[in-house]
Formats: C-alpha cells, structure tokens, sequence
C-alpha cells in the first residue's frame, strides 16, 4: 500500500463547476497535511494547508481533512481553466519532518 | 534571486558517468530537501537536511546517491555510476524556521537529468 494515494486523473469538469480531489494516507500519526498545484513543466506550489479534523477554507479552496477515515480532500469551486494542473497531496509523517507526495491528480477544467 | 536556485537546469549524460546537481536554497532557510520526479510520477522524497542534525537518508534508493550540505546553505546531490533508471527531474525545496513542522517547501526548478 503507497504511504499517499490519489487517483491519477484525469479529472474533467466545465468552467465553473465544483473539481473534488481526494487522497488518503497509510501512516495513522500523520498529523500535517498539504495541497499543492503544479502547472506542467513547472515546480510545485503550496495552496493549502490542515492540520485539524473538518474544513478550511481560502477563498474558492477548501481542504477537508478526515483523520479517522485517513482522507483529506481539496474542493475547487468556481472552477476556472488556469485552475488545470495536477495537484499533489503531501503528508507529514508523525514525528519526521520528511513530508511524502502522493502521485497527483491531474485537473482539466474546460472553457 | 529570492528563489530555491538549482543548476544545471539541463544534463544529459553517459550511463556510468557521474554528475553533481546543486541546490542553493532560499537565504535563512534552514531546511533543505531532494525529492525526484520521473515523467508522469509524483515526488519520490530523497535526502531532508534539517540545521545540524543529521539527514533524513532514507529515500536515498542506492549508496550511488549521496548528497551534502555545506555550511547549512548550499547542497550537492551526486549520483555515481548513473543509470537510465536515474534519467528524472531532481527537485530542492527549501523551508523556512517557522514552516518546519507545517509543510511549507519553496522549490527550485529543478534539474533535468537524462542518461543516454
């Protein structure tokens, strides 16, 4: 079983519409969990970050985190075509500062 | 510049040549990490450098790879005896004091390594 695990993707909605993306984690004391979006070709960025049970929001971003079911999930609305990207779950192992990427699902929001 | 700096951006190699990436990250920052990328896969975590302490090795996938940090700023990653299995993107992160423990990594560009 991977440590981080997303679904590949692709994942296509219309421009304006609500993108969900999901991740779950294997290692039970995780305790920091993060959201990043890479543009292709480019390096990833930091969008979002949770570290407590239920939702966060910034502006049309909103990481929900389940640590009991082990999924944190990053809902986009108002979805606009420069929001198309593979965007990576990242999660802080316990105690080790080493943070661990899953494999990215990639967004496609069309006009 | 402000940014994580890496060179070179681009290397092409010989299998069984060895090659030195370098990363300078973001001044002040205090942790620095490698992670790779290969064509469509997620980050694979390498080497965490952390102030003093001793790196994190663990993602390390062969003792081809070593990497060093030099005076808790610039870092050097050097693979011996490269492999076509080693062809990827080698992405540096840096990480602020107050972001250690919350996440928050700047990253480079990257270095493009391909082994012919």
């Amino acid at each position: 079983q991977k440590e981080v695990e997303q679904n590949s993707g692709p994942l296509s909605v219309p421009e304006g519409a609500i993108a969900s993306l999901n991740c779950t984690y294997s290692d039970r004391v995780s305790q920091s969990f993060f959201w990043y979006r890479q543009y292709s070709g480019k390096s990833p960025e930091l969008i979002m970050s949770i570290y407590s049970n239920g939702d966060k929001e910034d502006g049309r971003f909103t990481a929900q985190l389940n640590k009991a079911s082990q999924y944190v999930s990053l809902l986009i609305r108002d979805s606009q075509p420069s929001d198309s990207a593979t965007y990576l779950c990242a999660v802080r192992q316990g105690g080790f500062q080493k943070l661990v990427f899953g494999t990215g699902t990639r967004l496609l929001v069309s006009p | 510049g402000a940014g994580v700096s890496q060179s070179p951006s681009n290397k092409v190699t010989e299998k069984g040549k060895d090659v030195e990436l370098r990363c300078d990250p973001i001044s002040g920052h205090t942790a620095l990490y490698w992670y790779r990328q290969s064509l469509g896969q997620g980050l694979e975590f390498l080497i965490y450098f952390q102030g003093n302490s001793a790196p994190d090795k663990s993602g390390l996938p062969s003792d081809r790879f070593s990497a060093e940090r030099t005076g808790g700023s610039v870092s050097t990653l050097t693979i011996q005896r490269t492999q076509q299995e080693d062809s990827a993107v080698y992405l540096c992160a840096s990480s602020p004091p107050r972001g250690v423990g919350t996440g928050e990594l700047f990253f480079g560009e990257g270095s493009r390594l391909t082994v012919l």
